[in-house]
């Protein structure tokens, strides 16, 4: 069984500045994907970054980085230069390479507000 | 660039009524996948299919049922809707099946069950 753990319900930063939203996750598979989303009060899930497993970088996609840590089994999301745009949701999700397994696993999201 | 089209994308029923939702994939996208996310909620996943095949099964009530269509467009049928279904119903597309490739979520239907 997968498990995805997001401890910040809530986190506040200041524009500009960059944050750290953690995310640590339980597998027994070798192989697997690890995913951030953003999910604003609209309501859309918005694709930002994938890490795999197996990947020797840390995953980056313009101003989001993925801090990958194996060892700790953590995968933390930083935004850097934080914008008012980036209040959201973010979830932290994971799918295993088990036969059969095509579903993502959510943590339970951390609200990000930026603050002007 | 095209991507996942839902629709409805607001709907209001009454208790034990049906309603189908409607799932367009990104083109070429082969897997399909339904999630539902209730009030502050993470999303669940309820089924995929790959290749018009059913390819995994999640907590998905006996009521709901789903299927791909030869466009590689995807339904999702519920029947006797139950308050509790109210709920934020996405889907999801990608271009394979491993662990490695990204799902891509349309912009979700609101079911609102009265």
């Amino acid at each position: 069984a997968q498990k995805i753990t997001q401890t910040q319900p809530g986190m506040f930063v200041q524009e500009k500045e960059a944050v750290t939203l953690d995310c640590t996750y339980d597998t027994s598979d070798q192989s697997y994907g690890l995913f951030w989303y953003k999910q604003p009060s609209s309501g859309e899930m918005i694709f930002l970054i994938y890490q795999g497993s197996y990947d020797e970088q840390n995953a980056t996609e313009g101003r989001y980085s993925l801090n990958f840590q194996k060892a700790r089994k953590s995968a933390n999301l930083v935004i850097s230069a934080s914008q008012l745009g980036d209040s959201a949701m973010y979830f932290c999700a994971m799918r295993s390479s088990g036969a059969g397994s095509y579903q993502l696993t959510f943590g339970k999201g951390t609200k990000l507000s930026v603050i002007p | 660039a095209a991507g996942v089209i839902q629709s409805p994308r607001h709907l209001i029923k009454e208790k034990r009524e049906t309603a189908t939702l409607k799932c367009y994939p990104i083109p070429r996208h082969d897997t399909v996948y339904w999630y539902q996310q209730g009030p502050g909620q993470d999303p669940q996943f309820l089924i995929s299919f790959y290749e018009k095949m059913q390819s995994d099964k999640g907590s998905i009530p006996d009521r709901f049922s789903a299927q791909q269509f030869s466009d590689y467009h995807s339904e999702l049928n519920m029947s006797s809707l139950e308050l509790g279904d109210s709920a934020l119903y996405f889907c999801a597309s990608s271009f394979g099946t491993t662990h490695t490739d990204t799902q891509y979520f349309g912009p979700g239907t609101r079911l609102t069950v009265l």
